[in-house]
């Protein structure tokens, strides 16, 4: 079983569209927790940040995370098609210093 | 914000050739850079931990004679591909972790580098 879980999709979705992408974890030991957004052939870049659980918001993006379950979430409200890439949930525990990634989720907004 | 600038882009080698990529963090001092690999459709995976003025710590399975990473200074972090073939062709991207308010941390990447081996 992998550490991190993702669907990798593809997700297509419509224009104005709310985004509900997923991740589940395995390690009670993580405690921080990271979204990112890779284009395709760029690095990624980091679009929410989140330490512990609760709920963060930014804009259009919401980050949610539930330790009790071991699950945590990105919903992105108004799709844009500038949304379309791949979405990298990434999580690492207090002490340790690497972190350990979702496989992504492929997320296409269409007009 | 924190940027970290990785330079080349994108390369092309010949098998047998050795290629470097620099990963700078321009605007902060990074003490730990880590290198990935990444394949098509697929996640990032860790090579190794490099830490300012030390040994770079690899991952299981990834060949230290052949991927060497030096950082010699805290903005600059370099990995060589020594003896590139075709099977090295991927998308190398490197990272900073980078201090935060509140005594956390975050990370941030490079724009990647995709090495192609002919």
């Amino acid at each position: 079983q992998k550490e991190v879980e993702q669907d990798p999709g593809p997700l297509s979705v419509p224009e104005g569209a709310i985004v509900s992408l997923n991740c589940t974890y395995s390690n009670s030991a993580f405690q921080y927790f990271m979204w990112y957004r890779q284009y395709s052939r760029k690095g990624p870049e980091l679009l929410m940040y989140t330490y512990s659980s609760g709920n963060k918001e930014d804009g259009r993006f919401t980050a949610q995370v539930d330790k009790s379950s071991k699950y945590i979430s990105l919903f992105i409200r108004d799709s844009q098609p500038s949304d379309s890439a791949t979405y990298l949930c990434a999580m690492c525990t207090g002490t340790a210093s690497k972190l350990t990634f979702g496989t992504g989720t492929r997320l296409q907004v269409t007009l | 914000g924190a940027v970290v600038s990785q330079h080349p882009s994108w390369v092309i080698c010949k098998s047998g050739t050795s290629v470097k990529i620099e990963c700078r963090s321009l605007d902060f001092q990074a003490t730990t850079m880590f290198w990935y690999r990444q394949f098509p459709k697929q996640s990032l995976m860790l090579m190794a931990t490099s830490n300012e003025g030390s040994k770079a710590t690899y991952e299981q399975g990834v060949e230290k004679d052949k991927f060497l990473i030096n950082h010699a200074s805290l903005t600059l972090s370099t990995l060589t591909v020594t003896s590139a073939h075709p099977e090295d062709s991927s998308f190398y991207i490197c990272s900073a972790r980078v201090s935060i308010p509140d005594r956390k941390w975050s990370y941030t990447f490079g724009s990647g580098t995709r090495l192609t081996v002919v």
